[in-house]
């Protein structure tokens, strides 16, 4: 049973359009985080969180935006999608120094 | 800029065979994790490492620490199908930065 729920699993979208990717975990983690990631590549830091109110950009510099209403709850937007998007979207949240706990991820294609 | 390098990048061997995958940097990490991660699937953590020559196991998986903290092994013993997956190496190095090496892909075939 998973912990960090992410939404939708897929999605196909136009150009332009915006769209937000949807991040819940239900384990009271502080820190939580989004990577991008192409198929078998490595991840890449896009955004992360250290509690409500609190966001950072990662080292990868994304046109996305994100935001830290609820301990629970990291959404992430993109305003006008474009090709150059199409990804794979990890979120993940930590305590502490005890690892990652990743979602399935979202799979991103913008046509 | 802090690097973790892993290789063999590729793997492809068959069932029953065993495996060492690597993990190497110039930087000292606080600890270093390992992750499984399936096609279509989020990584799934498998083991965090914290002391310097630290060996732990996990069932056939045996994972090392180096004893400057600076790079890990993972070695597969009798390697089955289902261990087929992409294996990343994390190093933490302060409270709030990990690092990502780029992945061993291995393929455990029947």
């Amino acid at each position: 049973e998973a912990d960090i729920y992410q939404t939708p699993r897929y999605l196909v979208i136009g150009t332009g359009k915006k769209i937000t990717l949807e991040c819940s975990q239900t384990m009271g983690h502080d820190k939580m985080y989004w990577y991008q990631q192409d198929p078998g590549m490595e991840l890449h830091l896009i955004h992360y969180s250290y509690g409500v109110n609190s966001t950072e950009k990662g080292d990868l510099s994304s046109e996305s935006t994100v935001s830290r209403i609820r301990t629970e709850h990291f959404p992430l937007t993109l305003e006008s999608a474009r090709p150059s998007h199409t990804s794979q979207y990890l979120c993940a949240s930590m305590r502490g120094l005890s690892g990652y706990t990743f979602g399935s991820g979202t799979r991103l294609t913008v046509v | 800029t802090q690097l973790l390098e892993q290789s063999p990048q590729f793997l492809s061997i068959q069932e029953g065979e065993n495996l060492t995958v690597y993990c190497n940097s110039s930087s000292v990490f606080s600890s270093l994790q390992w992750y499984r991660q399936e096609p279509g699937e989020g990584p799934v953590l498998l083991v965090t490492v914290v002391t310097g020559g630290e060996v732990k196991k996990l069932k056939r998986l045996t994972f090392q620490f180096g004893d400057a903290r600076k790079d890990s092994s993972l070695h597969i013993t009798a390697a089955q199908p289902g261990d087929t997956g992409l294996y990343l190496c994390a190093g933490q190095t302060s409270y709030d930065k990990v690092i990502f090496g780029p992945g061993t892909s291995l393929s455990v075939i029947p």
